[in-house]
């Protein structure tokens, strides 16, 4: 079985400032997606970025990038220039190939930026 | 963009009746829809996969008859908490692929729904 963590359960970051929040998972398989989703106070779940485990290149998405490490089985969230909407409970998420879209979240790790 | 309407939003029932929540995919077909439980501050819990014209797949642990869950076409999944309890209390999540897209497309999901039981 796959999991995933998040071993940051909180973290802070003044605006317009950078914050990496982290994210690991056990997984057998070679191929697979990993996932950042948002969930700001309105609990709609909102896709951030997507990365594709046979790529070496780490995806971005404006202001928000991942360092992936496959051998590490890393997969961590850098936001630069954090803004107040931000604010948000982040979570790491990971999806097999095979699996028919099914995902397996990480705990979450609420982030607070402040002004 | 795909759009997945969640309904109701907030419902408040007595313990022992039933609940209905509706998952409706409004601009595209899906075949696969699936139903998280997210409790308070925690990750969401996938419930069951929940396929088009079959029976859904459940998670383990998760009882069957208790959430029914019925998928007759493919824009509409619902999910029924049957005899509710106020343990059942939770944020209920779900989220649908469209048929159109690659494997392993981003999910859609819907605004969630809030249950309170009394």
């Amino acid at each position: 079985a796959q999991t995933v963590t998040q071993s940051q359960p909180e973290m802070s970051v003044q605006e317009a400032e950078t914050v990496t929040l982290s994210c690991t998972y056990d997984t057998s398989e070679s191929n697979y997606y990993l996932f950042w989703y948002k969930q700001p106070p309105s609990r709609q779940m909102i896709l951030v970025i997507r990365q594709e485990a046979y790529k070496q290149q780490n995806a971005t998405e404006n202001r928000f990038s991942v360092n992936f490490q496959k051998a590490a089985k890393s997969f961590s969230l850098k936001i630069s220039d954090s803004q107040l909407g931000d604010t948000a409970m982040y979570f790491c998420a990971f999806m097999m190939k095979t699996s028919g879209s099914r995902l397996t979240f990480g705990e979450g790790t609420q982030l607070t930026v402040n002004p | 963009g795909a759009v997945v309407s969640q309904h109701p939003s907030r419902v408040i029932c007595k313990s022992g009746t039933s609940v209905k929540i509706e998952c409706r995919s409004l601009d595209f077909q899906a075949t696969t829809m699936f139903w998280y439980r997210q409790f308070p501050k925690q990750s969401l819990m996938l419930m069951a996969t929940s396929n088009e014209g079959s029976k859904a797949t459940y998670e383990q642990g998760v009882e069957k008859d208790k959430f029914l869950i019925n998928h007759a076409s493919l824009t509409l999944s619902t999910l029924t908490v049957t005899s509710a309890h106020p343990e059942d209390s939770s944020f209920y999540i779900c989220s649908a692929r469209d048929k159109g897209a690659f494997p392993n497309s981003p999910l859609h999901f819907g605004n969630g729904t809030r249950l309170t039981v009394t």
